[in-house]
């Protein structure tokens, strides 16, 4: 079975600072990993995603996440938060490229001014 | 080029009533998948529809069922409703046969309030 862990449900940072926002997964097979990104009263919007390849992955605004098997980490990282930033983020695996995702609790991101 | 759309966006409803969400897909995507994301948690999956048939299903109760129609375009019911019900309901497409780094698109949601 799959499952997703993000360490923090809230995390605060001053504008400015470095985002980082943490994943784990358990998977039995090579997974598809992937982050979202939840603004009040939406739907979600895909940051980046990994399925093979380049373990760096760059996404939208400014974000990107590395693949660590090792570590079976898939951490978000944003050099420079914005305000705008200000979200829920959702970290997420797929055994498969077929739709069904497994979705971590979320962490809370707050951008400090 | 259209993206996921869902209605209605938000709904009230009776406990033991049924209620019934809708969901376009994207144009060109030909799978459809339902999740149930209650305050302040993750989104839950609920089942996926591929060629009309249910492809799979998440630890959902029968309560839950779905369709989908040639068009592609899907239906998620819910009968009997419990305010356990009360939750955001995703749906998000993607191509069965897509290249490699297929991309998931989710719709806005629909907002189900039971009471």
């Amino acid at each position: 079975a799959q499952s997703v862990t993000q360490l923090g449900s809230h995390v605060s940072v001053s504008e400015g600072a470095l985002v980082l926002l943490r994943c784990n997964y358990s998977s039995s097979v090579p997974p598809y990993l992937f982050w979202y990104v939840q603004y009040p009263n939406q739907g979600l919007q895909l940051l980046l995603k990994y399925t093979t390849g380049a373990t760096l992955v760059k996404g939208i605004n400014g974000f990107e996440a590395e693949f660590k098997k090792s570590e079976t980490s898939f951490h978000l990282t944003k050099p420079s938060a914005h305000m705008s930033d200000a979200a829920e983020y959702f970290c997420a695996v797929s055994p498969s490229n077929t739709g069904k995702l497994i979705f971590g609790q979320g962490t809370t991101l707050q951008v400090k001014p | 080029d259209a993206g996921v759309t869902q209605s209605p966006t938000h709904l009230i409803k009776t406990r033991g009533q049924q209620v019934t969400l809708r969901c376009s897909p994207k144009s060109g995507h030909d799978t459809v998948s339902w999740y149930q994301q209650a305050l302040g948690q993750g989104p839950q999956f609920i089942f996926q529809y591929y060629e009309e048939e249910e492809r799979q299903r998440g630890n959902f109760p029968d309560r839950f069922s779905g369709h989908q129609f040639p068009n592609y375009s899907s239906e998620l019911n819910v009968n009997a409703l419990l305010l356990g019900d009360s939750a955001l309901y995703l749906c998000a497409s993607s191509l069965e046969r897509g290249p490699s780094g297929n991309t998931i698109y989710f719709g806005e949601g629909s907002w189900l309030t039971v009471v």
